[in-house]
């Protein structure tokens, strides 16, 4: 199947600082990405859609402020948590839609302690 | 989207078939089923999906009944690897919305 890869895996940082993710589909072009958070013992919440050139578009209750959302090319999207805060420590999982209908690939995911 | 029902867990020998069942009795004429699997600490992996007919691919076979209101997985040799959880997810707009899933243990 597809490829697709995140940067870093794991991410330790202070409480207040911002922390960028990176979701790249390596073998192939991705129109449409999403962002998935999962805490312990919890499923998969997804946070919100990105189209390549647009903006993103969010869930209910996803602050789009904090979580910035950018996907510059068919191939990136970057997540980047603002201001985090101990209580956005969790594991960050994005997905790649490939030009395929109705086939999505994830990433392996970001595991992010804030301290 | 049609929401989904599993069972919690299910236990199953190595080397046996895993047949995993999903009910999804909502489920309207557009939507597909999907089915993911989800290791510890890793991301989803996807297995197969279909929309009525039954599909088989290197992973696993899909059976998907007549009036698409529930379908089964099947892993037909079960390994201690394949333990993980499974998410059976029916959507139209590639948005995939993720339940609890079955925790499928194979024991050796």
């Amino acid at each position: 199947g597809a490829v697709v890869s995140q940067h870093p895996s794991w991410v330790i940082c202070k409480s207040g600082t911002s922390v960028k993710i990176e979701c790249r589909s390596l073998d192939f072009q991705a129109t449409t990405m999403f962002w998935y958070r999962q805490f312990p013992k919890q499923s998969l919440m997804l946070m919100a859609t990105s189209n390549e050139g647009s903006k993103a578009t969010y869930e209910q209750g996803v602050e789009k402020d904090k979580f910035l959302i950018n996907h510059a090319s068919l191939t990136l999207s970057t997540l980047t948590v603002t201001s985090a805060h101990p209580e956005d420590s969790s594991f960050y999982i994005c997905s790649a839609r490939d030009r395929t209908p109705n086939e999505q690939f994830f990433g392996p995911g970001t595991r992010l302690t804030v301290l | 989207d049609a929401k989904t029902t599993q069972p919690t867990s299910m236990d199953c020998a190595e080397g046996r078939a895993a047949n995993l069942p999903c009910n999804h009795s909502t489920i309207s004429g557009n939507e597909y089923v999907y089915w993911y699997r989800q290791i510890h600490s890793q991301g989803p992996q996807y297995i197969i999906h279909g929309l009525k007919n039954n599909e088989t691919n290197e992973m696993a076979s899909l059976i998907i009944t007549e009036d698409r209101k529930s379908s089964t997985l099947i892993l037909p040799h079960a390994t201690l690897r394949d333990t993980a959880v499974y998410y059976c997810i029916v959507s139209s707009n590639y948005k995939l919305t993720f339940g609890k899933g079955t925790l499928l243990t194979v024991n050796p």
